[in-house]
């Protein structure tokens, strides 16, 4: 079946510096991947939609200066959260697919800003 | 917009019982996801469905289109099926965007 890795699965950065989170498509072409931000106990938030080529979609209040986004092969998107800070600790975790096909998630990352 | 609904929201059941979780959405859609998530955030997609039921292993998914309506069954559960349950669904002629319920949290006692 289709596969979606996502490095680091965890990362601790001091405040003030840039993580890059990583979501691959293994076996499949992917033009679109998702991005997801998920609060203790709360549910998965789309954050923005990562289109292969082109510039991402970002869902309503989510910074993209803070949060960029490239997608710039068909399999792989990258999440770059700049000048990070305590209240950007979160699980991030990314999904590619369709919903003709189905989604894929990836496993997800936990980043810790200290 | 979609609004998901899931119950219960915490579940704490013996080994071998007979597990639903159920999901509610308000809006047509096009179809629904069921998906685990384990304490260390992986989410494993379970099922895909946009009508009937479908079974995998003790896994049951069932959806009613008119009623908007799903539920997910384990049979035999185990301790292994402790995990956070997620619905998600894709509005009809929307955009490709999953709205999620906010999950069941399933604890099985050994």
């Amino acid at each position: 079946g289709a596969v979606v890795s996502q490095h680091p699965s965890r990362v601790i950065c001091k405040s003030g510096t840039s993580v890059k989170i990583e979501c691959r498509s293994l076996d499949f072409q992917a033009t679109t991947m998702f991005w997801y931000r998920q609060f203790p106990k709360k549910s998965l938030m789309l954050m923005a939609t990562s289109n292969e080529g082109s510039k991402a979609t970002y869902e309503q209040g989510v910074e993209k200066d803070k949060f960029l986004i490239n997608h710039a092969s068909l399999t792989l998107s990258t999440l770059t959260v700049t000048s990070a800070h305590p209240e950007d600790s979160s699980f991030y975790i990314c999904s590619a697919g369709s919903a003709s096909y189905g989604y894929t998630f990836g496993s997800g990352t936990r980043l810790t800003v200290v | 917009k979609n609004e998901v609904e899931q119950s219960p929201q915490n579940l704490t059941a013996q080994e071998g019982e007979f597990i639903t979780i159920n999901c509610s959405y308000s809006v047509g859609i096009s179809a629904l996801h069921w998906l685990q998530q384990h304490p260390g955030g992986g989410i494993v997609s379970l099922f895909m469905l946009s009508s009937g039921k479908k079974k995998h292993g003790r896994l049951i998914a069932t959806i009613n289109i008119q009623e908007k309506h799903s539920s997910l069954h384990i049979t035999a559960s185990h301790p292994r099926d402790s995990a956070v349950y997620i619905c998600a669904v894709w509005e009809a002629f929307g955009n490709e965007k999953l709205t999620f319920g906010t999950g069941t949290r399933l604890t099985i006692i050994p």
